[in-house]
C-alpha cells in the first residue's frame, strides 16, 4: 500500500516571500503521478500542480513549483511570492499509473500554511 | 462549463438515520470517486466507479454503499450512522481516457452526526 507524510502540520510565510512544503512517500510503484491540492477554508480542493513520475523535470505553475526526488520519494512544493491568498491547507497526493477509473488518490495529513501581511 | 457539483452543502442527522448525498461530475467526466476527510486530516478513499460498474473500494463498513446512474451522476448512501461517520464528504470527477489522471473535485458535503 502507498503512503503519503507530510512532517509539517503548520508552516507561516511572510507575504512576498519564498515558503517550502515538504512531502515524502512510499511505493513500490515505478508509474505513478504526484499532485499538490490546495484547501482553503471554502473547503473546495483545488489542484496546484502535478507530477508525472517518469518525467525527469520538475513541473512549474506560475508561483508554484516542484522539487521532485523519485529515489528519494520526496516531493516538495515550492511557492515564490506568497499572496495572502496562499493561505489554505495543502495536501500532497498520489496515485498509482494504470487503466482509466480504478486508481485512487492517497492523500497525506496536509499541511496548514498562514501568510502573513 | 460547471465544475463537480455536490448536494446538500450541510446536512445534520442522529445515531442510527441513514443518508443519501448527491454529486454530479464535470460534463464528459465517466469516472466519480467518492472521499470522506474528518476534521483535520486528509480525504480518504471510499468508492470509484467508472462507467457505472464500482472499480474500488476504500477501507470502509458495509454500511456505505454507492452508485453511478446512467447520466454518470452519482449517490453515496450511508446507513446506521455514527458519530464518526461525521466528515466532509468530497466527490471527484476525471475526464474519459488514457492517461487522464487529474481528478477535479466538488465543494463537499459537511454531515454531522448528532
Amino acid at each position: 500500500a502507498q503512503t503519503v507524510t507530510q512532517s509539517q502540520p503548520e508552516m507561516s510565510v511572510q507575504e512576498a516571500e519564498t515558503v517550502t512544503l515538504s512531502c515524502t512517500y512510499d511505493t513500490s510503484e515505478s508509474n505513478y503521478y504526484l499532485f499538490w491540492y490546495k484547501q482553503p477554508p471554502s473547503r473546495q480542493m483545488i489542484l496546484v500542480i502535478r507530477q508525472e513520475a517518469y518525467k525527469q523535470q520538475n513541473a512549474t505553475e506560475n508561483r508554484f513549483s516542484v522539487n521532485f526526488q523519485k529515489a528519494a520519494k520526496s516531493f516538495s512544493l515550492k511557492i515564490s511570492d506568497s499572496q495572502l491568498g496562499d493561505t489554505a491547507m495543502y495536501f500532497c497526493a498520489f496515485m498509482r499509473a494504470s487503466a482509466p477509473g480504478n486508481t485512487p488518490l492517497v492523500f497525506g495529513k496536509g499541511t496548514r500554511l498562514s501568510v502573513i501581511a | 462549463d460547471a465544475g463537480v457539483t455536490q448536494s446538500p452543502t450541510h446536512l445534520i442527522k442522529t445515531r442510527g438515520q441513514h443518508v443519501t448525498l448527491r454529486c454530479s461530475p464535470i460534463s464528459g467526466h465517466k469516472s466519480v470517486s467518492w472521499y470522506q476527510q474528518v476534521l483535520g486530516q486528509g480525504p480518504q478513499f471510499i468508492f470509484q466507479y467508472y462507467e457505472k460498474e464500482e472499480r474500488g473500494r476504500g477501507n470502509f463498513p458495509d454500511r456505505f454503499s454507492a452508485r453511478q446512474f446512467p447520466n454518470y451522476s452519482s449517490e453515496l448512501n450511508v446507513n446506521a450512522l455514527l458519530l464518526g461517520d461525521s466528515a466532509l464528504y468530497l466527490c471527484a470527477s476525471r475526464p474519459p481516457g488514457l492517461g487522464t489522471d487529474t481528478q477535479y473535485f466538488g465543494p463537499g458535503t459537511r454531515l454531522t452526526v448528532l
